[in-house]
């Protein structure tokens, strides 16, 4: 059964730093993948997705994440972080009816 | 605009007492779903709709019921046979399967239901 696991359940990293956040997942087949982000109290938006080609995929608000197949991660990336990012970032796999999330990771941006 | 509207926001029950919380989309998307977060868990699947008049369970279907009577509504019934209902709720609904789509999922705000 396919899975998802998010490590880091808090990260604090300043304004302008660069950001990692981790992915890793368990799936039968090539998987497709995404990662959203949450505002407290609100929906989730879709940040970006893979599904084949170029491994490393471009998102919205400046995010990238890498696909590494022999790691069986996704990890999301930025390269200076705005106040405006801090939010919960969830990874997911699979896709339609069989999307498994994370356990989501919360971002807080120091000023 | 189009997108997913969840109401009411925010609810509160007693315990015991039945409550239904709305979900309708103007996407003309044909799958729905509803999805239980929790703090520290993620997002877990209660039910989903592929087309009208058809529903599956998901994950944690035990104590919910929904209808799928049209395609831009789904509501979800929280009934008192659940026994721990407090929680944020969303709704999502996705394209069809043709075309190469894959799968991603379009959200609600959400609605918060507190048990008294």
């Amino acid at each position: 059964a396919q899975s998802v696991t998010q490590p880091d359940i808090h990260i604090t990293v300043s304004e302008g730093a660069s950001l990692e956040l981790r992915c890793n997942y368990s799936y039968g087949a090539t998987p497709y993948l995404f990662w959203y982000v949450q505002s407290p109290g609100q929906g989730l938006q879709l940040l970006l997705k893979y599904f084949s080609g170029d491994t490393l995929v471009q998102g919205i608000k400046g995010f990238e994440a890498e696909f590494k197949r022999s790691q069986s991660s996704f990890n999301l990336r930025k390269p200076s972080v705005h106040w405006s990012d801090a939010a919960e970032y969830f990874c997911a796999v699979g896709g339609r009816y069989d999307m498994r999330f994370g356990a989501g990771t919360r971002l807080t941006v120091k000023p | 605009d189009g997108g997913i509207t969840q109401s009411p926001k925010y609810l509160f029950r007693k315990e015991g007492q039945n409550v239904t919380l709305s979900c309708e989309q103007n996407l003309n998307h044909d799958a729905m779903y509803w999805y239980r977060q929790d703090p520290g868990q993620g997002l877990r699947l209660i039910y989903y709709s592929q087309i009208v008049n058809d529903f599956q369970k998901g994950d944690i279907a035990e104590g919910y019921s929904v209808s799928r009577e049209k395609k831009e509504s789904f509501p979800l019934t929280v009934t008192s046979a659940q026994k721990n209902p407090t929680a944020f709720y969303l709704c999502a609904s996705s394209k069809p399967a043709a075309g190469g789509n894959t799968g991603e999922l379009f959200f609600g705000e959400g609605s918060r239901l507190t048990v008294l």
